[in-house]
């Protein structure tokens, strides 16, 4: 199946600071690119829709200007959590949607001290 | 109410039982994706389903769309330790080209030897 890459997989940040967090489609190449957010035991949130050259299409309840996404090519997309806070800190993963389906990263897990 | 419902919650077996997942949806579906994850990892794609009617196998994993009651089913077959993990259907309920999904809140299967 198709593959799809999150780095870093694990950061660690200090209260105030910005975080970003990159999703590459690497073998394929991804129009729409989707961002969840998942709590412990629970299922996935989609924060936004990410589409190729234009602007995200964020969730309501999602604050657009504290989780910045830019889709700068079609195998890459880029979540900047700024200014995080403790209560950001979370499971964040990415997928890249095909034809066929959604594939998904490994997943970024965020925690804010 | 939850958009998306699975049951069981949680489900442990015995190595050798068959088992079976549900998923009903509140909205019509215009298409039932499954998916795998283990626990603070990625979701692996299992299966997607769009007509009604429609069975799909792999390997010893069996999944149904019932269109008309808004329902899918996921069975397992002779279970193995190797299926344990988190299942999460997600419903396609807008019919758009971006397949944008909405999760359950998942399954946690336990296999035991």
């Amino acid at each position: 199946g198709a593959v799809v890459s999150q780095h870093p997989s694990r950061v660690i940040c200090k209260s105030g600071t910005s975080v970003k967090i990159e999703c590459r489609s690497l073998d394929f190449q991804a129009t729409t690119m989707f961002w969840y957010r998942q709590f412990p035991k629970q299922s996935l949130m989609l924060m936004a829709t990410s589409n190729e050259g234009s602007k995200a299409t964020y969730e309501q309840g999602v604050e657009k200007d504290k989780f910045l996404i830019n889709h700068a090519s079609l195998t890459l997309s880029t979540l900047t959590v700024t200014s995080a806070h403790p209560e950001d800190s979370s499971f964040y993963i990415c997928s890249a949607s095909t034809v066929e389906t959604q594939y998904f990263g490994p997943g970024t897990r965020l925690l804010v001290l | 109410s939850q958009e998306l419902e699975q049951s069981p919650q949680s489900l442990i077996v015995q190595e050798g039982k068959n088992l079976t997942i549900n998923c009903t949806s509140s909205k019509t579906l215009y298409g039932l994706y499954w998916y795998k994850q283990k626990y603070g990892e990625g979701l692996i794609f299992l299966m997607m389903l769009q007509k009604g009617g429609e069975e799909k196998s792999h390997e010893k994993i069996t999944a149904k769309l019932d269109e008309k009651k808004q329902q899918s089913s996921l069975h397992i077959t002779a279970s193995q330790p190797s299926h344990a993990g988190i299942y999460l259907c997600g419903a396609d309920n807008s019919g758009g080209s971006n397949y944008k999904l909405t999760f359950g809140k998942g399954t946690l299967l336990t296999v035991n030897p």
